[in-house]
């Protein structure tokens, strides 16, 4: 197991509402990213947080947002659900420094599905 | 052009065969490379770090190119349990941006 965990498992919403999804990154690593993973696709990224700070950011409207606290952990948010955010969604957590391989090590994920 | 892209399979072999899989990238600034795994309606775990010079881990062999863009995977003697879909990875920007591919499955039969 890799030490990355996230919540809920699974999460039915209804279009327009808004969904927080929580990530705890693994011991020792100081970065998040966010994946967004439809089905019989490759995860998409999403954004990626360091020092609490949004890092890098791929092809997402700012209905998707995010919050890194000092622990390390992440949040993401989705506001004004749209059917087509019914997807997985992953996180990731790695160590950003001096000589490190960037290697991502990926949480169980959360099954979100739009109505 | 997508920035990854890879094999489209799937891949149907028997116990015991030799399965290659390939991907390209287009951007000529991605630094680190990767393959992935990743089981039916699980997360994706990583099965090895893609070097310049190559590298072997038991029955899996990692290729990269960089002067085609080219990274491969080559799966010796597949066992049942390598059937899952395999995916690459490119990062640049120092690993702010880590873009997968679509993904390649494989199915090994008995």
């Amino acid at each position: 197991e890799t030490g990355v965990t996230q919540s809920p498992t699974h999460l039915i919403k209804t279009r327009g509402q808004q969904v927080t999804l929580r990530c705890s990154s693994q011991s020792g690593h100081n970065t998040v990213s966010w994946y967004q993973q439809a089905l019989g696709q490759g995860p998409q990224f999403i954004f990626q947080y360091y020092r609490e700070e949004e890092n890098g950011r791929g092809n997402f409207p700012p209905r998707f947002s995010g919050l890194q606290f000092p622990n390390y952990s992440s949040e993401l948010n989705v506001n004004a659900l749209e059917l087509d955010d019914s997807a997985l969604y992953l996180c990731a957590s790695s160590y950003s420094g001096t000589g490190s391989f960037n290697e991502q090590f990926f949480g169980p994920g959360t099954r979100l599905t739009v109505l | 052009r997508k920035e990854v892209e890879q094999d489209p399979g799937p891949f149907n072999v028997p116990e015991g065969a030799t399965v290659a899989f390939n991907c390209t990238y287009s951007n000529s600034a991605s630094q680190s490379f990767f393959w992935y795994r990743q089981d039916c309606r699980k997360e994706p775990k990583l099965l090895m770090s893609v070097y310049s010079s190559g590298n072997e881990d038991g029955r899996f062999t990692a290729q990269l190119n960089r002067a085609s863009q080219y990274i491969s995977l080559l799966i010796r003697d597949s066992k049942l349990s390598d059937s899952a879909t395999y995916l690459c990875v490119v990062t640049y920007n120092y690993g702010q941006n880590f873009v997968f591919g679509p993904g390649t499955r494989l199915s090994v039969l008995p």
